[in-house]
């Protein structure tokens, strides 16, 4: 059975730093696209950015272009987005993403002085 | 980027009744492969979400026969053909088809 773990939120400042990793398992993750996306408390759903089956192509949304960086480990199947810059408005929960198809429960990443 | 414009915001069903919703697009969805990247998502409360139908009309293994997905073009829409307690939730149209990926606003569900 599929399943995606992320972990590493947590409380920052303004202008810190956070990594988020997501593991995989139950699943070949190499074989697929991944991605990260969000939604603010009570809010909707963003896609952030995308990484190609190996790594070799990565696309954000211009919201997080140049402050966050998605990449992803296929030996020990784990994903990750580290994020820098942060401002009080990525307070959101973080989801890892097989695709668009399998979600995993999320991270809660909270930005505030 | 494509702007996904779901209504209603909001719907109030009888048990056993039927719910529509409607989703368009601010541009064409069909990709140069002529394919449709349109999806549906549930997002049941407290959970995160789950895909129900992908590329505008099929179902993901597991989603009950009463979900259904039409539309082309521009134009889309999710049907529940008799609703359950277990469907209330929030659902979202996605756009696959460009760069950034979009989504709907969302339409909250809830049994009346």
């Amino acid at each position: 059975e599929a399943q995606l773990v992320e972990f590493g939120g947590g409380l920052v400042q303004p202008g810190g730093s956070l990594r988020l990793s997501c593991e995989a398992s139950g699943f070949m993750f190499s074989g697929y696209w991944m991605a990260w996306v969000r939604q603010a408390p009570g809010k909707g759903l963003e896609w952030l950015a995308n990484i190609k089956e190996d790594g070799s192509e990565t696309y954000y949304v211009d919201s997080v272009k140049g402050r966050f960086t998605i990449s992803r480990d296929n030996v020990g199947n784990s994903l990750y987005l580290q994020l820098s810059s942060l401002r009080v408005e990525d307070t959101a929960l973080y989801y890892c993403v097989r695709d668009n198809d399998f979600w995993g429960q999320g991270t809660l990443v909270t930005v505030s002085s | 980027d494509v702007v996904m414009t779901q209504s209603p915001l909001s719907l109030s069903v009888t048990l056993g009744q039927p719910a529509s919703i409607s989703c368009r697009s601010s541009q064409s969805l069909v990709y140069s492969d002529g394919i449709i990247y349109l999806n549906w998502f549930q997002q049941r409360p407290g959970q995160s979400p789950r895909r129900l139908i992908y590329k505008v009309s099929n179902r993901d293994s597991g989603v009950p026969d009463r979900f259904s997905g039409s539309g082309s073009g521009t134009d889309f829409t999710l049907k529940i053909s008799r609703v359950e307690a277990e469907d209330v939730g929030v659902y979202y149209c996605m756009q696959g088809t460009h760069w950034p990926k979009t989504f709907g606003q969302g339409t909250k569900v809830e049994i009346k």
